[in-house]
């Protein structure tokens, strides 16, 4: 059974950073790309970012391109979202999201497993 | 980007009843690249239907979805009392980045 349980949200202030995790267990990590969407309180999902299998390729938002790196430990079946400058408007739900493919195209793909989602809140 | 449009905003049917989403995109969706996910309140989504018609692992069969270019549909033949949540749509593998609908509530009547 795939399973993704994700970690490492809280309460931030503006401009502050913080790292989410993502362990992941039931499939072989390394050979799917994975997916970081999240959820404004009360709103709808936006892709955020994107990494290959390998970790070699990754992907991101124009709104968060600059401030988040998606990354991987292959080795620890992880996957991690540095998130820094944040702002306001980061306030989600973070859901870390299992692809369909081990290489990622630009355009993306649809997500087969989420995880439960870890909340950011950014306030000061 | 293409901007994906749900509608309706609200559907109010009674359990038994069909159901029958639409999803409009801005420009047409290459391959029938479009995928259905079903959320209900606290929980994450999850995957019903992708490339416009092939139902997930282990969804039932009264789901189902269809349409092509810039028209897709998701019908619930007969909605069951676990159905009742909010459904949206999103488009992939054409210009980037993949995009979601806003989201249609399918709400008891």
């Amino acid at each position: 059974e795939v399973q993704l349980l994700e970690s490492g949200g809280g309460l931030v202030q503006p401009g502050g950073s913080l790292r989410l995790s993502c362990a992941a267990s039931g499939f072989t990590f390394s050979s799917y790309a994975m997916s970081w969407v999240r959820q404004a309180p009360g709103k709808g999902l936006e892709w955020v970012s994107a990494i290959s299998g390998s970790g070699g390729s990754t992907y991101y938002a124009d709104s968060v391109k600059g401030r988040f790196t998606i990354s991987r430990d292959n080795s620890k079946n992880t996957l991690y979202l540095q998130m820094n400058s944040l702002r306001a408007e980061d306030t989600a739900v973070y859901y870390c999201a299992k692809e369909p493919v081990y290489y990622y195209d630009s355009s993306g793909y649809y997500h087969e497993y989420w995880g439960q989602g870890t909340l950011v809140t950014v306030s000061s | 980007e293409i901007v994906l449009t749900q509608s309706p905003a609200t559907l109010s049917l009674s359990p038994g009843e069909r159901a029958t989403l639409s999803c409009g995109a801005s420009q047409s969706v290459s391959s029938s690249y479009l995928a259905w996910y079903q959320q209900k309140p606290g929980l994450a989504p999850r995957l019903l239907i992708y490339d416009a018609s092939s139902r997930a692992t282990g969804i039932p069969d009264r789901f189902s979805g269809s349409g092509s270019g810039t028209d897709f549909t998701l019908t619930i033949s007969r909605l069951e009392p676990e159905d009742f949540a909010v459904y949206y749509c999103q488009q992939y593998g054409s210009s980037p980045p993949l995009t979601f609908g806003g989201g249609t509530k399918v709400e008891i009547k």
